[in-house]
């Protein structure tokens, strides 16, 4: 049971243009969503996360939306560039107890073109 | 690299052999986590440990093992019971503020594979 689906493994944009990258949960007790970036044989790295009590959150060129209602979060990347190509994860978990635990979606691998 | 260590940064192991990983963090958090990442799997957790001589199972556990004898080190073994050991390995450290959420941070991973 996928808890947390990015069913777009690959995406491809020009550079300059917005790239739009989706992520769905389906654990409605899911609270904090988070985006990851990745370049291959290398760990993670955090990027930008938002909390259920907020729809929006901008961070330089990157904005991560939420719609609770139909548990949809997006990453907007506004102008991409090829430094941007990498495999980006969703994330998610619940803010309740002492567990942190994240739950990944598979990713999206996103190739900005010069 | 966000005070989280791992090595190596590859390993070959033999079939048959148990071999460990190393991940260390400095900045004195509680919560430190292991991850294997294959193609298409995106990241799926093994193990996870929130305090000192205290660990979980995470949702693939099966052949791996860790142990928690210090704050700053949590070591995973994959053992030889562990079917499919060739991966790519993520430690993550993750800690809470006041109630608040805050990221996690990872290692730069280690690459294993049996040959």
């Amino acid at each position: 049971d996928q808890q947390v689906k990015q069913n777009s493994p690959s995406l491809s944009v020009q550079e300059g243009r917005i790239s739009i990258l989706n992520c769905d949960y389906t654990n409605s007790m899911f609270d904090y969503f988070l985006w990851y970036k990745k370049y291959p044989a290398e760990g993670p790295t955090f990027l930008i996360s938002i909390s259920s009590i907020k729809d929006k959150n901008e961070d330089g060129r990157f904005t991560v939306f939420l719609n609770k209602s139909a548990k949809h979060l997006s990453l907007h990347i506004v102008p991409s560039q090829p430094g941007d190509s990498a495999v980006y994860f969703c994330a998610a978990r619940t803010s309740g107890g002492s567990n942190y635990k994240l739950t990944f979606g598979k990713g999206t691998l996103l190739t900005v073109n010069p | 690299d966000g005070g989280i260590t791992q090595s190596p940064k590859y390993l070959f192991r033999k079939e048959g052999q148990n071999v460990t990983l190393s991940c260390e963090q400095n900045l004195n958090h509680d919560a430190m986590y292991w991850y294997r990442q294959d193609p298409g799997q995106g990241l799926r957790l093994i193990y996870y440990s929130q305090i000192v001589n205290d660990f979980q199972k995470g949702d693939i556990a099966e052949g791996y093992s860790v142990s928690r004898e210090k704050k700053e080190s949590f070591p995973l073994t994959v053992t030889s019971a562990q079917k499919n050991p060739t991966a790519f390995y993520l430690c993550d450290r993750q800690t809470r503020v006041h109630k608040v959420n805050t990221e996690a941070f990872f290692g730069q991973g280690t690459r294993l594979t049996v040959v």
